[in-house]
């Protein structure tokens, strides 16, 4: 299979402090993982792109200060949100591409945010 | 299709009946398309893809459509149980593999 874990699985954060949450892609290498974004009853927004080694690219309106993400190896991506507040409180879901080029993406269970 | 949605459509679907999933793209040059299942408090679960040079693929107890003189996409779930109540999302992969996700269609399986 192609298995991707986040953790925690559900935090809740104090407000103004920041949160880190791991993604890992357990059995196979991704040069490439992906930040999602999700509020209740929505779709999934694509935040930004993670590539191991080199500088996420983030989406338009994403603010790359506050969700800070490091991509230090072909198995772990993280997602750093930083300050947090009440309005970052969702579901983040992040995703995992093969390093061998298939396109497919392998989603992780979910982290749920939720600023108090 | 929209890539945000406030309200999500529901289907309703009795146990057994055939279920209908509809998705509009944008993208008249998008050329590879996947359908997810997300249950709740879960993450996407690929169900099946289907690339722009065809425009029917089947798989097991599913089967999606696409027309690309219209921009639509269609899955379609045979004999539905209710394991799959979940929300169903179409997504378009674009340039660097990133998906442009549609809005999402709640489906609830009634016994």
């Amino acid at each position: 299979g192609a298995v991707v874990s986040q953790h925690p699985s559900w935090v809740i954060c104090k407000s103004g402090t920041s949160v880190k949450i791991e993604c890992r892609s357990l059995d196979f290498q991704a040069t490439t993982m992906f930040w999602y974004r999700q509020f209740p009853k929505q779709s999934l927004m694509l935040m930004a792109t993670s590539n191991e080694g080199s500088k996420a690219t983030y989406e338009q309106g994403v603010e790359k200060d506050k969700f800070l993400i490091n991509h230090a190896s072909l198995t772990l991506s993280t997602l750093t949100v930083t300050s947090a507040h009440p309005e970052d409180s969702s579901f983040y879901i992040c995703s995992a591409q093969r390093t061998s080029g298939a396109s497919e993406q392998y989603f992780g269970p979910g982290t749920r945010l939720t600023v108090t | 299709g929209e890539s945000v949605g406030l309200h999500l459509p529901t289907l309703s679907v009795q146990e057994g009946d055939n279920s209908i999933i509809n998705c509009a793209y944008s993208n008249s040059a998008s050329d590879y398309f996947i359908w997810y299942k997300q249950e709740s408090g879960k993450g996407p679960q690929f169900i099946i893809d289907i690339r722009s040079n065809m425009d029917k693929r089947q798989g097991q107890r599913v089967t999606v459509l696409l027309n690309k003189t219209v921009k639509h996409l269609s899955l379609q779930i045979a004999a539905t149980q209710p394991g799959d109540s979940a929300v169903y999302f179409c997504a378009e992969v674009a340039s660097w593999g990133k998906l442009q996700f549609g809005a999402g269609t709640q489906v609830v399986v009634t016994p």
